[in-house]
């Protein structure tokens, strides 16, 4: 158990709709990470988040956006959803910003788009 | 432009045997690298870690990775394979960008087959 969780654990939605994806970071991390992984694209960065500001930009679609709390945990939003946004979202954190700490990955969100 | 390349997709071993995965990075400045293994239907986990210190790097359940940089590589490996080895491996690359923020590139996995 990683520490992170992510919530829901699978979600079934149909084309055009908004869902959220939850994230709560390891307790004391500030940074938070959102991830796309999907067969044919691997595993892309989307977004990071420290402290509650945009830190660093991916490949995020402007369909997509985060946000993070106060209280650290955060939320990624998808809209006007795509077949080919199915794929497994992952929520990682680390304590600082810094690129030479690992990532603390939670076990992800399925998102499937009928 | 930063890129992670990890040579073979499937990779199958022998339990018992050596398991060798290869990674090779480009960086324009000197990376962090970092291994991570995927269990089926779970998160990655982070196996090890460089940040410029010992080349030779000792992760959790026996793996290491040795970084070489005139090879411009970072290969996993672990003496001898177990049952419970069987997973995908992503060799990740971390670097500086001009705004003072880091970028993170994952390789594309090694799914890891062990054979009794």
């Amino acid at each position: 158990d990683s520490g992170v969780t992510q919530t829901p654990k699978h979600l079934i939605t149909a084309t055009g709709q908004r869902v959220t994806l939850r994230c709560s970071p390891r307790s004391g991390d500030l940074s938070v990470y959102w991830y796309q992984q999907s067969l044919d694209q691997g595993l892309q960065f989307l977004i990071q988040y420290y402290n509650g500001e945009e830190r660093a930009k991916g490949n995020i679609l402007e369909r997509f956006s985060a946000q993070q709390f106060p209280d650290l945990h955060s939320e990624l939003n998808l809209s006007s959803l795509e077949l080919g946004d199915s794929a497994l979202y992952f929520c990682a954190s680390s304590v600082g910003a810094s690129g030479r700490v690992g990532q603390y990955f939670g076990p992800g969100t399925r998102l499937t788009v009928l | 432009a930063q890129s992670v390349t990890q040579l073979g997709s499937h990779v199958s071993v022998s339990e018992g045997a050596l398991v060798l995965l290869r990674c090779n990075y480009s960086s324009s400045v000197p990376p962090y690298l970092f291994w991570y293994v995927q269990y089926p239907n779970q998160g990655l986990q982070l196996l090890l870690k460089y940040t410029s210190a010992a080349t030779l790097v000792k992760g959790i359940n026996g793996f290491e990775a040795e970084f070489k940089k005139s090879e411009t590589s970072f290969h996993l490996t672990k003496p001898s394979a177990h049952m419970s080895d069987a997973a995908e491996y992503f060799c990740a690359v971390s670097v500086p960008s001009t705004s003072g923020t880091y970028k993170y590139i994952f390789g594309t996995g090694t799914r890891l087959k062990v054979l009794a």
